[in-house]
């Protein structure tokens, strides 16, 4: 049974570089999360959507961070251009209906 | 402003020891506070989920209890093992309708020692 499966597990890269997140959500689920963690400031929120209409991007941090989600089974977080501060772990989660969200692995990203 | 704190930030145990972990919150409306054990390396897992009526809930040897008017959960270890060891995130989720902003706690870091 798969679960949600994210792309690259690390990432380094200049700063200045664009990057792009991959994330396969569970099939069948709804709703997708994309979350950011850092030692500072523990998980944040960045964006979801809900059949691949993006609802909230609040906590999306500056306009250099999109995400898209083209369909159902894949969705991307581009970074663009990246900045040292960027650095953290990206995770994506997925459910039906909101909740239990199921998480990623996650992908280490660290911009030098 | 909505918060969840938890404490202790980091906890060290021996094996086969009980422990309890605790969050406050201060989302409102509230509608549901779920706890997550994250693995190192790993995405979080949901361990329990608990709504504004229900006190106390099970998952194996942890329990997590909700007090509501005081607006304090607690995660209870029973019998700890070695694979219990990981950071423990409490989430709280609002009450208005459709949303799905949560609020996350920074976690409680558990080391369980041999």
């Amino acid at each position: 049974d798969a679960g949600v499966i994210q792309s690259p597990r690390h990432e380094v890269t200049e700063m200045g570089q664009e990057v792009t997140l991959r994330c396969k959500p569970i099939s069948g689920h709804d709703y997708l999360f994309w979350y950011r963690q850092t030692m500072m400031r523990g998980l944040e929120l960045l964006i979801y959507f809900n059949n691949n209409v993006p609802i909230d991007d609040s906590g999306m941090p500056e306009d250099r961070f999109s995400a898209k989600m083209p369909n159902a089974s894949f969705s991307t977080l581009k970074i663009q251009p990246s900045e040292p501060r960027d650095s953290a772990v990206y995770f994506c989660a997925s459910s039906w209906g909101g909740q239990p969200q199921h998480f990623g692995d996650g992908t280490r990203l660290s911009i030098l | 402003k909505n918060q969840v704190e938890q404490s202790p930030q980091s906890l060290i145990i021996l094996e086969g020891k009980n422990c309890t972990l605790q969050c406050n919150y201060t989302v409102s409306p509230f509608s549901n506070l779920r706890w997550y054990k994250q693995d190192t390396g790993r995405g979080p897992v949901s361990l329990t989920i608990m709504t504004f009526s229900e006190n106390t809930k099970s998952n194996g040897r942890y329990t997590a209890t909700l007090d509501a008017d005081t607006k304090q959960s607690s995660l209870h270890i029973t019998a700890s093992q070695l694979s219990d060891s990981a950071s423990y995130i409490c989430v709280v989720s609002p009450g208005s309708g459709g949303s799905y902003i949560p609020t996350f706690g920074r976690g409680t870091s558990l080391i369980v020692h041999p």
